[in-house]
């Protein structure tokens, strides 16, 4: 069985700092995703992870996917506080009937502060 | 404009009144999905479709109930809601052919049950 776990899962950052998300995952998929959810929202899609060593950036967000070591990243760069808003990461199921499905992670809660 | 719809955003119901929360989307996708999402749980599926007439459970499908008569609509039934089935709402849809099989999520349906 997939599992997901996201660290941490509240993140208070001043602005300017760097900080990074982990999101490890238990068993072997092929797509990992990432996602932005702010207060009373929908989730929005950041990022799609395919292969070993992916790395994709937008703006002061920069995802990466390490398949081996069953590890992907979300960095954070000089935060600034329209960042605050809550991330998931996501794990593709391969195997089984539920293949395709997605596993979430908790969630990370993060909070900019001037 | 390619969305997935649910109606309504918003429901305060009464133990045991049976309710539907209805989702719709305009993207042809063959697989459809139901979320809910708990504080501090993330985004847990409650069922899932891959086609017309195919449906199957998620990991938390006690106390619901779906139907896929026509690809482009999903709904959610609660037959008899209970107060622990007060959540935040999501269905989403994706392709099952491609690369990156995105899912793309509703709006939300914000379910109070007391």
């Amino acid at each position: 069985e997939l599992k997901v776990e996201q660290n941490p899962l509240f993140l208070s950052m001043q602005e300017g700092k760097n900080y990074t998300i982990y999101c490890n995952y238990s068993t072997t998929s092929d797509r990992l995703y990432w996602y932005r959810q702010d207060p009373g929202k929908s989730l929005e899609s950041l990022f799609v992870l395919l292969s070993n060593g992916a790395v994709k950036q937008e703006g002061r967000l920069m995802a990466s996917l390490d398949t081996k070591a069953r590890l992907s990243t979300l960095h954070i760069t000089a935060a600034v506080h329209d960042l605050s808003a809550t991330y998931f990461c996501a794990v593709r199921t391969n195997y089984g009937g539920s293949q395709g499905n997605l596993i979430f992670g908790k969630g990370t809660k993060l909070s900019v502060k001037p | 404009e390619a969305q997935v719809t649910q109606n309504p955003r918003y429901l305060i119901t009464v133990t045991g009144k049976k309710l539907t929360v209805t989702c719709s989307q305009n993207m042809n996708h063959e697989y459809m999905s139901w979320y809910r999402q708990d504080p501090g749980l993330g985004l847990r599926q409650i069922y899932y479709s891959m086609n017309v007439e195919v449906t199957d459970k998620g990991d938390v499908p006690e106390g619901y109930k779906v139907s896929r008569k026509e690809k482009r609509n999903f709904p959610l039934i609660l037959e008899s809601p209970s107060p622990n089935q007060t959540s935040l709402y999501f269905c989403a849809s994706r392709p099952i052919r491609g690369i990156f099989y995105e899912q793309y999520f509703g709006p939300g349906t914000r379910l109070t049950v007391t």
